[in-house]
């Protein structure tokens, strides 16, 4: 079946304006997460959704940060005001279900972000 | 929190010719994970590792995960230039109680360059 996907696969902002990206999960996965890949910081977590529970946004690096996912499917992460320090590949992946016991997450191809 | 230490930071080898990356934690693994990146592209899931003194092979690449569970090699036998990539090894934090939250941490990567 279809894997995760990603959009937009690129985009290039000016600093200040506002972004916004989405991931489709894999059909079926309850928990959904968004990771930030830059250099110098490696891959960081940033927001976990699990089903219908509050999500855990321990991962956030600022309140310009934000994501929703509506109807336990689809997830937006919104960067407000970009700065370039935003700029790296924001990553999606999705796992059918998590908390509980290990599984795996599968991973989108990313969103390359460049700030300008 | 939990860290990840990988090592090599990058690897150049001949084709053919065998090679190994570790990953080591300082807390005790819960759930240790094995993904291999293309520049550009997404995490694809190699392995994952739960239990002490596991080992998990596919085609020509074996991880195993050590008696204490604190530390992880990736092991690839004959290495093609397909074999090319960054490796990651990722990890669930847990509490005290042994349970899981989903989110992984990862290390920085190893770099592995194949040549023909």
């Amino acid at each position: 079946g279809a894997g995760v996907s990603q959009s937009p696969s690129n985009k290039v902002t000016e600093k200040g304006k506002d972004v916004e990206l989405r991931c489709d999960p894999i059909s079926g996965h309850t928990a959904l997460y968004w990771y930030r890949q830059s250099l110098g910081q490696g891959l960081e977590f940033l927001i976990y959704f699990q089903g219908n529970s509050a999500p855990d946004k321990s991962g956030l690096p600022s309140d310009r940060f934000s994501a929703e996912r509506t109807g336990g499917s689809v997830s937006t992460l919104t960067i407000q005001r970009t700065q370039q320090e935003d700029s790296a590949v924001y990553l999606c992946a999705s796992s059918p279900f998590s908390g509980t016991d290990t599984d795996t997450q599968y991973f989108g191809p990313g969103t390359r972000l460049t700030v300008l | 929190s939990q860290e990840l230490e990988q090592s090599p930071q990058s690897l150049i080898v001949q084709e053919g010719k065998n090679l190994t990356i570790n990953c080591t934690s300082s807390k005790t693994l819960y759930g240790l994970y094995w993904y291999k990146q293309k520049y550009g592209e997404g995490l694809i899931f190699l392995m994952m590792l739960q239990k002490g003194g596991e080992e998990k092979s596919h085609e020509k690449i074996t991880a195993k995960l050590d008696e204490k569970k604190q530390q992880s090699s990736l092991h690839i036998t004959a290495s093609q230039p397909s074999h090319a990539g960054i490796y990651l090894c990722g990890a669930e934090p847990t509490d005290a109680g042994g349970t899981s939250y989903g989110k992984l941490t990862f290390g920085q990567g190893t770099i592995l360059t194949v040549h023909p």
